[in-house]
């Protein structure tokens, strides 16, 4: 069955570090993956989204990676701050015609000062 | 331009009551989509409805159902509500229906809890 696994349910890190979160998948071939932000008490944001024939992608402090081969994406936030605190989801998308992204759990990361 | 809002924030109700949740997409968009989220399970796919059709269904029984209107707006409905349909219920609408890189603009969410 399709498995979409978010290595850490949670992630300490220092204030000033590079923050790396890693999405696994199994028995699924996604045409494109996207990255969001989830806050308590709130929808979840788009932060980034690569496609299968990316490596990579940035966006300011941010950067991920997809390699298809591993099957797997890793997501980058250098520089990070305490504000960076959140829970982050990494989602599969087939493609055209598929209208629906499968999520992982997430990991949550808090940047300590 | 406004966000996608949810109608109510926050409900409570009694197992076997049933429940209709609101969801008004960003103007425009005509694709919206409904997750459940559990610290369990994680966000799971509900159904995603486009000019008034769904297109889509995830693996959940058929007393979650949906519906959408032709002005985009959505709703959705819970029968029989058991302890484990207690939940943050989240909609979300795209501008780019099913052509790949979907990308999804979250309400809020709809908090829903059954006693």
């Amino acid at each position: 069955s399709q498995k979409i696994e978010q290595n850490s349910e949670a992630l300490n890190i220092q204030e000033g570090k590079t923050a790396t979160l890693t999405c696994n998948y199994t028995n699924y071939s996604p045409a494109y993956l996207q990255w969001y932000r989830q806050d308590p008490g709130r929808g979840p944001v788009f932060l980034l989204l690569i496609r299968e024939n990316e490596k990579e992608k940035r966006k300011e402090r941010l950067k991920v990676t997809f390699d298809t081969t591993l099957k797997q994406s890793l997501f980058h936030i250098t520089a990070s701050q305490p504000a960076d605190s959140a829970t982050y989801l990494c989602a599969l998308d087939r493609g055209a015609g598929s209208y629906q992204l499968t999520f992982g759990k997430g990991t949550k990361l808090s940047v300590i000062p | 331009k406004a966000g996608v809002t949810q109608t109510p924030r926050y409900l409570i109700k009694t197992r076997g009551q049933q429940v209709t949740l609101s969801c008004s997409p960003i103007s425009g968009h005509r694709s919206v989509s409904w997750y459940q989220q559990t610290p369990g399970q994680g966000l799971q796919f509900l159904f995603e409805y486009f000019s008034e059709t769904q297109r889509n269904k995830g693996n959940f029984p058929g007393r979650f159902s949906g519906r959408q209107f032709s002005n985009s707006r959505s709703e959705m409905n819970v029968s029989t509500l058991e302890l484990g349909d207690s939940a943050l219920y989240l909609c979300a609408s795209s501008p780019n229906p099913g052509q790949g890189a979907d990308t999804q603009y979250f309400g809020p969410g709809t908090r829903l809890t059954v006693l």
